[in-house]
């Protein structure tokens, strides 16, 4: 079936520094891409979505010159996290639609754990 | 997207029938119900969807309520590997690419 390639899955970095997250459909088309964050004992929260070859779109409250994402082909979207805190620990996980149709499963990167220090 | 209610936690005996239920008294004639589930630190994984017909997969089956306004997801037969927090999720298939919106799910705990 259709895979979603995320990486790293675990990142451990100090405070301050830039951490980018990758993620790749590696057998098909991902027109849009969805990031997500998730904090321990809670549910997933979109970040943003995006779609190739144009901006992202952020949820509120999420910061873009932050969190920044790139989504150059529709095989592959970034999530580059700038100048992380401690508070950016989280678990992202990216979610990849399909360029078949909004009706069909859509496929997930297996997560990255993310501990700022 | 309509909301979906579902308990917040369930348990099951080992190789024993889970059945997850999931009210959505708001559905639109449009929404697919889907199902998803998160194993512990993982990323969430499709488990089946339907819009109205029961479904079978070698997963699991989807029972659609004939008004449509709730589903139940049913594992025959549980395993400690299906620990896991159950979403059920409406999307309509009119709205293009919009994202999942994931509620707090069903914490689906197994014991041996």
């Amino acid at each position: 079936g259709a895979v979603v390639s995320q990486h790293p899955s675990w990142v451990i970095c100090k405070s301050g520094t830039s951490v980018k997250i990758e993620c790749r459909s590696l057998d098909f088309q991902a027109t849009t891409m969805f990031w997500y964050r998730q904090f321990p004992k809670q549910s997933l929260m979109l970040m943003a979505t995006s779609n190739e070859g144009s901006k992202a779109t952020y949820e509120q409250g999420v910061e873009k010159d932050k969190f920044l994402i790139n989504h150059a082909s529709l095989t592959l979207s970034t999530l580059t996290v700038t100048s992380a805190h401690p508070e950016d620990s989280s678990f992202y996980i990216c979610i990849s639609q399909p360029m078949t149709g909004s009706n069909s499963p859509l496929h997930f990167g297996n997560g990255t754990r993310l501990t700022v220090t | 997207d309509a909301k979906t209610t579902q308990p917040n936690s369930m348990e099951s005996n080992e190789e024993e029938p889970v059945h997850l239920p999931c009210n959505h008294s708001t559905i639109s004639g449009t929404d697919y119900i889907h199902w998803y589930r998160q194993l512990p630190s993982q990323g969430p994984e499709y488990v089946i969807h339907g819009l109205t017909s029961n479904v079978n997969n070698r997963m699991a089956s989807l029972a659609i309520a004939e008004d449509r306004k709730s589903s139940t997801l049913i594992l025959h037969r549980a395993t400690l590997r299906d620990a896991a927090v159950y979403y059920c999720i409406l999307r309509d298939w009119w709205s293009g690419n919009t994202p999942l919106v994931f509620g707090k799910g069903t914490r689906l705990s197994v014991i041996a």
